[in-house]
């Protein structure tokens, strides 16, 4: 079946540093790739998508590219913030349901 | 309100004892879906609705676990016979999407809590 790894945290960045959270997956076909955010006290959300190959998603200076050649759909922001400390979830849709990583908690300090 | 809302968002039983959880979704959004979130585990696939379709019951960990959906729109997962191992956030989220799985909209959870 679908698995998604990704590093783990938690992840501490003063702020304006720049983030990189890896993700890799493995999927049949042509699966869409996405980014979910759990803010403290909050339900997941959608941060970002990309349905096909060499795609970018990107949502509130977050960007994740779906490079297919190496499984690939790492999270990058070029300068975090303090609101930016949540938990960090990649997922991989293939038919009808998402599978997701075991997540990455972000922590942004003055 | 007009997001995925979810009840009881706090559940403490003991073991051996039956619990419902229920998920009211966004309206309009036939596809339905149940995840487990455990510390360190990330988000485990439990059950997904969608319309009047056969359920995907593929994520279900065992006979003790059951979902319905009435009228196409309220969900109730129930667990019988309670274990601790089933301590976990029950997430349920809602799509308006068919096919291709495109955004999912969660609840906030209901964490239970089995002592």
């Amino acid at each position: 079946g679908d698995s998604v790894t990704q590093m783990e945290g938690p992840v501490t960045l003063s702020e304006e540093a720049f983030l990189t959270i890896n993700c890799t997956y493995t999927a049949t076909g042509y699966p869409s790739l996405f980014w979910y955010v759990q803010y403290p006290g909050e339900g997941l959300q959608l941060l970002l998508k990309a349905t096909k190959a060499d795609d970018k998603g990107s949502n509130k200076g977050f960007e994740a590219t779906y490079r297919k050649e190496t499984t690939s759909f790492h999270l990058e922001k070029g300068s975090v913030q303090v609101s930016d400390s949540a938990v960090y979830f990649c997922a991989t849709g293939g038919g009808n349901k998402l599978t997701f990583g075991t997540g990455t908690q972000l922590k942004v300090e003055l | 309100g007009a997001g995925v809302s979810q009840s009881p968002s706090n559940k403490v039983t003991e073991k051996g004892k039956d619990v419902e959880l229920r998920c009211d979704p966004i309206s309009g959004h036939t596809a339905l879906y149940w995840y487990r979130q455990s510390l360190g585990q990330g988000l485990e696939f439990l059950i997904y609705f969608q319309g009047n379709s056969a359920p995907d019951k593929s994520g279900l960990p065992s006979d003790r676990f059951s979902a319905e959906r009435t009228g196409g729109s309220v969900s109730t997962l129930t667990i019988q016979r309670t274990q601790q191992e089933d301590s976990a956030v029950y997430l349920c989220a809602s799509s308006s999407e068919r096919g291709k799985i495109g955004e999912l909209f969660f609840g906030e959870g209901s964490r239970l809590t089995v002592l």
